[in-house]
């Protein structure tokens, strides 16, 4: 069975911090990664692709380690606006596409 | 960027009535469609995948017969849920993908359809 794992949190942190959440996923074949954001009652939005060789995005860096099947967020300087479930999104191919449970933050003032 | 445009965004219905959500794709051929399910506080489940022109694949525990999918076109897939009943009120996402784009693009999702039904 395909896994996507993530701690589902909630991760409460203060504003500027530093947040990191880790994703696991169980098949090695996968092909493509992705982080999505989803606020409360909304649909999931995406934030970033996962490269191989890591990338960022503002206060966004996401980095994957194919060896271990592992994909990782970093949020730097946190803003209250970025208060939301972090989903882990791990596509095998043009029809298979499995979500980790997501994480959620709540970062504060 | 690509759109997905999902609609109704709401409706509320009486239970043993249907109800049929629609998922266009505005800027692209949506090759294959994802439906999913969302309960409150709850992760994403899939639902179901749809090729264009083909039979939809149901995930484990789908009823087939109560979630009818039609992907008739590169631009359009519905989902309709019969004689709905309280406990298929949920929050339905659709989400679209294009062979185009290759594995590497991520997928583009509709706005999202919350269904109750009294």
């Amino acid at each position: 069975r395909k896994e996507v794992e993530q701690d589902p949190g909630p991760f409460n942190v203060p504003e500027g911090a530093t947040v990191a959440f880790n994703c696991t996923y169980s098949n090695s074949a996968s092909q493509s990664f992705f982080w999505y954001r989803q606020d409360c009652r909304k649909e999931p939005k995406l934030l970033m692709s996962v490269y191989s060789s890591g990338n960022e995005d503002g206060r966004f860096t996401a980095q994957l380690n194919r060896a271990s099947q592992y994909i990782s967020l970093l949020i730097r300087d946190s803003k209250l606006s970025d208060s939301a479930t972090y989903l882990c999104v791990v596509r095998e191919g043009y029809s298979t596409l499995t979500f980790g449970k997501g994480t959620m933050l709540l970062v504060s003032p | 960027g690509a759109v997905v445009s999902q609609h109704p965004s709401r409706v509320i219905c009486k239970s043993g009535t249907s109800v049929k959500i629609e998922c266009r794709s505005l800027d692209f051929q949506a090759t294959t469609m994802f439906w999913y399910r969302q309960f409150p506080k709850k992760s994403l489940m899939l639902m179901a995948t749809s090729n264009e022109g083909s039979k939809a694949t149901y995930e484990q525990g789908v009823e087939k017969d109560k979630f009818l999918i039609n992907h008739a076109s590169l631009t359009l897939s519905t989902l309709t849920v019969t004689s709905a009943h309280p406990e298929d009120s949920s929050f339905y996402i659709c989400s679209a993908g294009s062979r185009e784009e290759g594995y590497n693009s991520p997928l583009h999702f509709g706005n999202g359809t919350r269904l109750t039904v009294t």
